[in-house]
């Protein structure tokens, strides 16, 4: 079982959509989470970083983490085609990034 | 413009050749990271470098070498000891490993 689980889609939705991308964990140690957004061929980029459980809310996106259940969340209003590129979660023990565990990524779509 | 530069962004080489990936970052940066992605598993760490003149195996360093002579340049080595080469390099740069690392764009290798 690896240690970070995400569902690699690929998820499709209309504009203007909700989103929702989840990852679950098996190691209840994970202190730090985060989302990136990595376009095709393309590095990835930093969306959302959180500490402790509870939402976290930027402009259209709210990061939600459930540490009792030790599933995480990225929720996506008001989705655009802007928003198609893959989604990866991401969390570590501490805020080192040299301890980083990246989840294989949600590949999302959203049709005009 | 402040960033990560990876060169080049699309890599040929033949079995058993040594090939030198370029990463350069003038963001003044301490750490430095390369990571490796392949379809369906997440980011897995090669290296990373905390400070110039010092360096550390990531999770799946066998094959590949690092050097740090530069604060500015991480170069990453991929010797003819590595199994399966071909992938999607990622580099990137955090000012220490305990905060936010941004990625370069990636350097596709293919090995033929």
């Amino acid at each position: 079982q690896k240690e970070v689980e995400q569902d690699p889609g690929p998820l499709s939705v209309p504009e203007g959509a909700i989103v929702s991308l989840n990852c679950t964990y098996s190691n209840s140690a994970f202190q730090y989470f985060m989302w990136y957004r990595q376009y095709s061929r393309k590095g990835p980029e930093l969306l959302m970083y959180t500490y402790s459980s509870g939402n976290k809310e930027d402009g259209r996106f709210t990061a939600q983490v459930d540490k009792s259940s030790k599933y995480i969340s990225l929720f996506i209003r008001d989705s655009q085609p802007s928003d198609s590129a893959t989604y990866l979660c991401a969390m570590t023990l501490s805020g080192g990034y040299q301890k980083v565990t990246f989840g294989t990524g949600t590949k999302l779509q959203v049709i005009p | 413009d402040g960033g990560i530069t990876q060169s080049p962004k699309y890599l040929f080489r033949k079995e058993g050749q040594n090939v030198t990936l370029s990463c350069e970052q003038n963001l003044n940066h301490d750490a430095m990271y390369w990571y490796r992605q392949d379809p369906g598993q997440g980011l897995r760490l090669i290296y990373y470098s905390q400070i110039v003149n010092d360096f550390q195996k990531g999770d799946i360093a066998e094959g590949y070498s690092v050097s740090r002579e530069k604060k500015e340049s991480f170069p990453l080595t991929v010797t003819s000891a590595q199994k399966n080469p071909t992938a999607f390099y990622l580099c990137a740069s955090s000012y220490s490993l305990d905060t936010e690392a941004f990625f370069g764009q990636g350097t596709r290798l293919t090995v033929v």
